[in-house]
């Protein structure tokens, strides 16, 4: 079985703050782990994703994410955030389907 | 390359109706999965379809079928339609098996139920 917890329901954040959004897994086989961003009424765009290799993984909009195996994270952050980055970010991760976790709501104010 | 299309986009039913929604894959994408959204569950795995077979189903009761046609195009019915089946239904097509392949999501449908 895998599961996946996403460690704040709603993160507020200035513009041009950082931000980092947290994400933990549990899985009894090696996985392939994903961030999804959905903005209103639309469906889920993929962010970035890590399959394999290096631990820090870059994806769009100047989002990065870091694997870590020990602490089964998948933490992703971004230095420095726009208004248009207010939307629902899910963290899923993929063994025999794809298993999201609850989302987090990303709020930036001006 | 045109992306996940999902028609209808928006729907009002009533309940004990049945409803068909349809899904076309990416071009080239073997694998369709359809997906529940809803405040209270979240994002939830209805079922996988490979070559237009199922690979894998969730925890959805029978009410809740699909299919896949020769050309990778899907879809999900829903018969006997309940209030709780009011949700956002996503579409992601991959190109191979969702266990080893990014997904990518089409826009969903809005399915209401009253």
């Amino acid at each position: 079985a895998q599961s996946v917890t996403q460690l704040d329901s709603q993160v507020p954040v200035f513009e041009e703050a950082p931000v980092e959004l947290r994400c933990n897994y549990s899985s009894s086989v090696s996985v392939y782990l994903f961030w999804y961003v959905q903005y209103p009424n639309q469906g889920l765009q993929l962010l970035l994703k890590y399959l394999s290799g290096s631990t820090l993984v870059k994806g769009i909009n100047g989002f990065e994410a870091e694997f870590n195996k020990s602490q089964t994270s998948f933490h992703l952050r971004k230095p420095s955030v726009h208004i248009s980055d207010t939307a629902e970010y899910f963290c899923a991760v993929s063994g025999e389907r794809l298993t999201f976790g609850e989302g987090t709501q990303l709020t930036v104010n001006p | 390359k045109a992306g996940v299309t999902q028609t209808p986009r928006y729907l009002i039913k009533t309940r004990g109706q049945q409803v068909t929604l349809s899904c076309s894959p990416i071009s080239g994408h073997r694998s369709v999965s359809w997906y529940q959204q809803t405040p209270g569950q979240g994002l939830q795995f209805l079922f996988e379809y490979f070559s237009e077979t199922q690979r894998n189903k969730g925890n959805f009761p029978g009410r809740f079928s699909g299919r896949q046609f020769s050309n990778s195009r899907s879809e999900m019915n829903v018969s006997t339609l309940e209030l709780g089946d009011s949700a956002l239904y996503l579409c992601a097509s991959s190109l191979g098996w969702v266990s080893s392949h990014e997904q990518y999501f089409g826009p969903g449908t809005r399915l209401t139920v009253t």
